[in-house]
Parts: structure tokens; sequence; C-alpha cells
């Protein structure tokens, strides 16, 4: 079975850049999820979708941040224009269902850097 | 909002000493998860504890949820190489949002 796909690995901007992450779950998981793990900290957890709709974004700094996920499969988050604490891993995780009992799978993440 | 704190931050060992990490939530927990991280890795599931006292083993870790369910740990018996990385617990809500801790940075000396 293959795991959840994250692209690019890796992404070098400068401030006030605009980038772009995609993420492709595992298939037939209804759920994604999209975290920010600053260095030293656990994962903190952006925006979650059942299928296409957003279920917790609270998290989500919106005024900068965003995310979609229009046919309910892939997603993609977006920050523009970036700032220097923005830099850190994007994780993106996956389950078949919402509610406790359903495992996070996550992905390698996409590492990033703003100078 | 929910808050996950745990203990300690870092961790030495010799190769065969055993290892406790703790959690602590400042909310009552639908589930707590434990999560482990290798170094340039992503967190990878390790179990799910849901009920109120309830202990679960696998092989030499050993996982508990308090009576409570607003703490948590995760012990090691004589540690190995192969366990180095970094210990998340997570605590769940019902719909499925995690809270994770800051982790436990094991590091185990042969």
């Amino acid at each position: 079975e293959a795991g959840v796909a994250q692209s690019p690995r890796y992404k070098i901007i400068e401030k006030r850049q605009s980038v772009a992450f995609w993420c492709n779950p595992i298939s037939g998981h209804a759920t994604l999820y999209w975290y920010q793990q600053i260095l030293g900290q656990g994962p903190k957890l952006l925006i979650q979708f059942q299928n296409n709709g957003v279920v917790d974004d609270s998290q989500l700094p919106k005024d900068r941040f965003s995310a979609e996920r229009l046919k309910g499969v892939d997603s993609t988050l977006k920050i523009q224009p970036a700032k220097l604490e923005d830099s850190a891993v994007y994780l993106c995780a996956s389950s078949l269902g919402v509610g406790s009992g359903n495992t996070q799978y996550f992905g390698p993440g996409t590492r990033l850097t703003v100078l | 909002g929910q808050q996950v704190m745990q203990i300690p931050q870092y961790q030495h060992v010799q190769e065969g000493e055993d290892f406790t990490t703790y959690c602590n939530s400042s909310t009552t927990l639908s589930n707590i998860q434990w999560y482990k991280q290798r170094p340039g890795g992503h967190p990878v599931f390790l179990i799910q504890l849901v009920k109120s006292g309830e202990v679960k083993k696998q092989k030499r870790l050993t996982f508990q949820f308090g009576e409570a369910k607003k703490n948590s740990s995760l012990h090691i018996t004589a540690t190995q190489t192969t366990d180095v990385g970094t210990y998340f617990c997570a605590g769940g809500t019902s719909y499925g949002k995690l809270t994770f801790g800051q982790g436990t940075i094991l590091t185990v000396h042969p």
C-alpha cells in the first residue's frame, strides 16, 4: 500500500514570497490533515479536512495560509506571503475516517526555509 | 485551548537501561496516542489508549493512560540503540483532532 505522498521535499524561499505544498493521501482515506512542525516542537494541526469539507481550521493563520481539497482527494497548502517564522516542516497526514480510533499516517513532509 | 505537556525534554541512557516519558493534558482526553519520530523522519503511530486506567504493552514498550484520562506514560524496558528518536504523545478529541506534546528526545549510548 502506497503511503502519503508530499512534494516538494525541500523548499527555500525569501520572505514575502509565496509557496505551495502538495499532498496525496493514502487511497480511500477520507480525512486529511496539515501540520506545521517547528524544529524542536511537536506537530501543530493547521487544518483538517473530511472529504472536501473543513472540520477544523482554528489554528490556521488565515491572513497568509490557505488550503484546499477540491475533489476530496489530494490537497494543496499555500503560504502568501511567507515570513521568517514560517520556516518549519509541513506534514500531511491522512486517516480512513474522522474520530478517535482512526490512525493518522504521516507523509515525509516538506521542509521550508524562509530567508 | 487544550495543552499537552511532556517531560523530560531530553533523556540520555546507556543501552540496557530503562526509559520513561510522561504526558499531561490540561483537559480530559477522549484518547491518547503515542508516536515515534526518527531523526529526519516523520511521526509513526505506535498506539492509542482510550479507556481510563488502560495499560497496553508492545514487546519492551508499556503504555499507560491515567484514571482521570489526563495523563499518560510510555516506559521502555532495556533500551536498545534502535529505540533512538523522539517520542510524542498526542491528546485526541472525539472527532480526531490531535494536540501533540513537545516530545522527549531519547539518546541511547551503546
